[in-house]
């Protein structure tokens, strides 16, 4: 197993600009999330889906939109950067069968900067 | 969701056992107790989880007294590899909007 998968590992945007960051995952997971940490800080949902099709808020959702066609995937798509995004965002999916919700498995990040 | 406090650094040396306490005097009857550590750019891993008296695998212990106040991570012998954030977070067992807080940085010397 790949775990979850992140793309790409750096970038760098210009204000104004839009772009996908990419998460997958591998493990058959309901559950899969998306988290913003900005330095000395600890993590802020962004947004999170429970299965595909289906999504909602977390705790700073605005300038970010998901979706969830499948189980594997989780796109997170920056309408319009601003400089306030420039951020490391981690992918995060957890719960099967044998585990809870609350056991997730991180991807290695995203490091993003908006100039 | 249930507000926690742990302090913000600890000081270690190679060998040594690390306690930290997390306080969550709001607990509810459905939390559960869950550490995560993050080490330098990379994303978050489970460590351990519990509900209460004590749970111990191959990483960690986790000690929950019996008012669930409060809980302990035990690392035991640390190593240089230990240094890491340690995040305590406190939620039931479905909860899908686990918050981590700012954590516990761990600096583990020679």
């Amino acid at each position: 197993n790949a775990g979850v998968t992140q793309t790409p590992k750096f970038q760098v945007l210009k204000t104004g600009q839009s772009m996908t960051l990419q998460c997958a995952q591998d493990m058959n997971h309901e559950y899969m999330s998306w988290y913003r940490q900005d330095p000395g800080m600890g993590l802020r949902l962004i947004h999170y889906s429970v299965g595909a099709g289906i999504t909602d808020q977390g705790e700073v959702p605005n300038g970010y939109n998901v979706s969830r066609s499948t189980t594997e995937d989780f796109p997170l798509r920056l309408l319009s950067a601003a400089p306030s995004q420039t951020s490391v965002y981690f992918c995060a999916s957890s719960y099967s069968r044998h585990r809870s919700y609350n056991e997730q498995f991180f991807g290695p990040g995203t490091r993003l900067t908006v100039l | 969701l249930a507000k926690t406090t742990q302090p913000i650094s600890m000081d270690s040396y190679e060998g040594q056992e690390v306690n930290i306490t997390c306080s969550h005097n709001n607990i509810a009857t459905n939390d559960y107790i869950t550490w995560y550590q993050q080490f330098p750019s990379q994303g978050p891993r489970f460590i351990i989880q519990g509900y209460k008296t004590k749970v111990t695998n191959e990483v960690a212990s986790l000690f929950i007294p019996a008012d669930r106040k409060s809980s302990t991570l035990s690392l035991p012998r640390v190593s240089l590899s230990d240094t890491a954030v340690y995040y305590c977070l406190v939620g039931p067992d479905n909860d899908y909007k686990l918050s981590f807080g700012a954590g516990t940085t761990v600096t583990v010397r020679a």
